[in-house]
């Protein structure tokens, strides 16, 4: 069945450092494509999505290409701050129900 | 602006008692789902309803959990006979269906069950 893998954490980052975390996907079809973030005592919140292959979603300042021929959404960042700290998740959407990795944990300091 | 509200946002019980749980989807929104998250994984999925019909339940969904959305609004979730593995986050998500797919899924704060 379809499912999402992504990198494992935790992550620490200093201010202003280049983020990737990698998610790597398998699905029988075209699914879309998600990363949905877990601040620190909150709910899950959409980040970015594409829904297409060669699709670039974009959010505050993080990116991610939907690459078909890899089966890949890689998040990017190029400079993190402190306020990015949280859980990040890698998700997929073919029918209907929603796939999602384990999360990975970011950490950045000042 | 209601999000998506989950209530109680903490339930702790004995085991073998019933719990139920209740999601209030953005007003708008005609498709409802529940997860379930435990510590350190990804939500998994457990049913979605489009409107009040339930069209799809996962296995993890044990003939002990029942949800339901009777007039295709609120949800509730009750697990019957709870164990200690039941012991998790629950989760309910909310979303207007689209054509083609892909629509985002709102979510609430969660409900967090510890089973004793």
């Amino acid at each position: 069945g379809d499912s999402v893998t992504q990198m494992e954490g935790p992550v620490t980052l200093s201010e202003e450092a280049f983020l990737t975390i990698n998610c790597t996907y398998t699905a029988t079809g075209y699914p879309s494509l998600f990363w949905y973030v877990q601040y620190p005592g909150e709910g899950l919140q959409l980040l970015l999505k594409a829904t297409k292959a060669d699709d670039k979603g974009s959010n505050k300042g993080f990116e991610a290409t939907y690459r078909k021929e890899t089966t890949s959404f890689h998040l990017e960042k190029g400079s993190v701050q402190v306020s990015d700290s949280a859980v990040y998740f890698c998700a997929l959407s073919e029918n209907n129900d929603m796939r999602f990795g384990a999360g990975t944990r970011l950490t950045v300091k000042p | 602006d209601t999000g998506v509200s989950q209530n109680p946002r903490h339930k702790i019980t004995k085991r073998g008692q019933n719990v139920t749980f209740r999601c209030d989807p953005i007003s708008e929104h005609n498709r409802l789902y529940w997860y379930r998250q435990t510590l350190g994984q990804g939500p998994e999925f457990l049913t979605y309803f489009q409107n009040e019909a339930q069209l799809e339940k996962s296995r993890l969904l044990s003939d002990r959990f029942s949800a339901e959305r009777p007039k295709g609004s609120f949800s509730t979730l009750e697990i019957q006979r709870t164990e200690q593995g039941d012991s998790a986050m629950y989760l309910c998500a909310s979303s207007l269906a689209v054509a083609g797919g892909g629509e985002t899924q709102y979510f609430g704060p969660g409900t967090r069950l510890l089973v004793l």
